[in-house]
């Protein structure tokens, strides 16, 4: 099945500090999902990216398929941005089956 | 729209116990998934459906049975409960295939 990796494992910034999170995958996708893990647990979507860019506030994504990654950057930070960012790519079998990332863990200091 | 809901929110199960956890969603979605997440994990699918009557199993199905008799409902049921089951469960659903997955809330089962 499909490979996701993710890198840095951990963040650490200060609030107004800008961030990229970077997604590799081993196949060709279809789509790429990018989710916030809020410290409640909850998985917010945040960006639906088989390729291009979207924005979305301060944060925004880039999907490269043909180079099989992905990125999502972070702009002026703030504490509410702490959290676990996956990202999740869909395999063929499975019903598309989302497979995760290990997320990379964001703490956003004051 | 609520989108995907689940209950419990929470759950103190003893080994051997059974239980079901609910998932609903008003989207009209025809997909719908079970995914577990163990601590500092991603998501691993358990099972999911691709509509009323039709399930089948993901990567970690072992002591889990699913069933989906209408689009909106997919429940989940454990039969005895083992300490390996204690993780968070979090319900997902998508129109179709290789659209944009929606999560609930998820439910956090300890097993002791």
């Amino acid at each position: 099945g499909i490979q996701v990796e993710q890198s840095p494992p951990d963040l650490i910034l200060q609030e107004g500090a800008n961030s990229t999170l970077r997604c590799n995958f081993s196949d060709s996708v279809n789509n790429l999902q990018w989710f916030h893990q809020n410290p409640w647990g909850q998985l917010i979507n945040l960006f639906y990216i088989p390729s291009g860019t979207k924005q979305n506030g301060r944060l925004s994504a880039t999907t490269v398929a043909t180079e099989r990654y992905s990125l999502l950057y972070i702009s002026s930070s703030q504490t509410t941005d702490s959290g676990v960012y996956f990202c999740a790519a869909p395999e063929e079998t499975s019903g598309s089956r989302l497979t995760f990332g290990e997320g990379t863990q964001l703490t956003v200091n004051p | 729209n609520a989108g995907v809901t689940q209950t419990p929110k929470f759950r103190i199960l003893k080994i051997g116990q059974s239980m079901t956890l609910q998932c609903t969603q008003d989207m009209n979605h025809n997909y719908m998934y079970w995914y577990r997440q163990d601590p500092g994990m991603g998501l691993k699918l358990i099972y999911y459906s691709v509509g009323a009557g039709i399930t089948d199993k993901g990567e970690v199905p072992n002591g889990y049975n699913v069933s989906r008799s209408t689009t909106e409902d997919f429940p989940l049921r454990l039969e005895l409960a083992a300490p390996s089951q204690t993780s968070v469960y979090f319900c997902a659903s998508s129109y179709y295939q290789r659209y944009e997955q929606y999560f609930g809330p998820g439910t956090r089962l300890t097993v002791t």
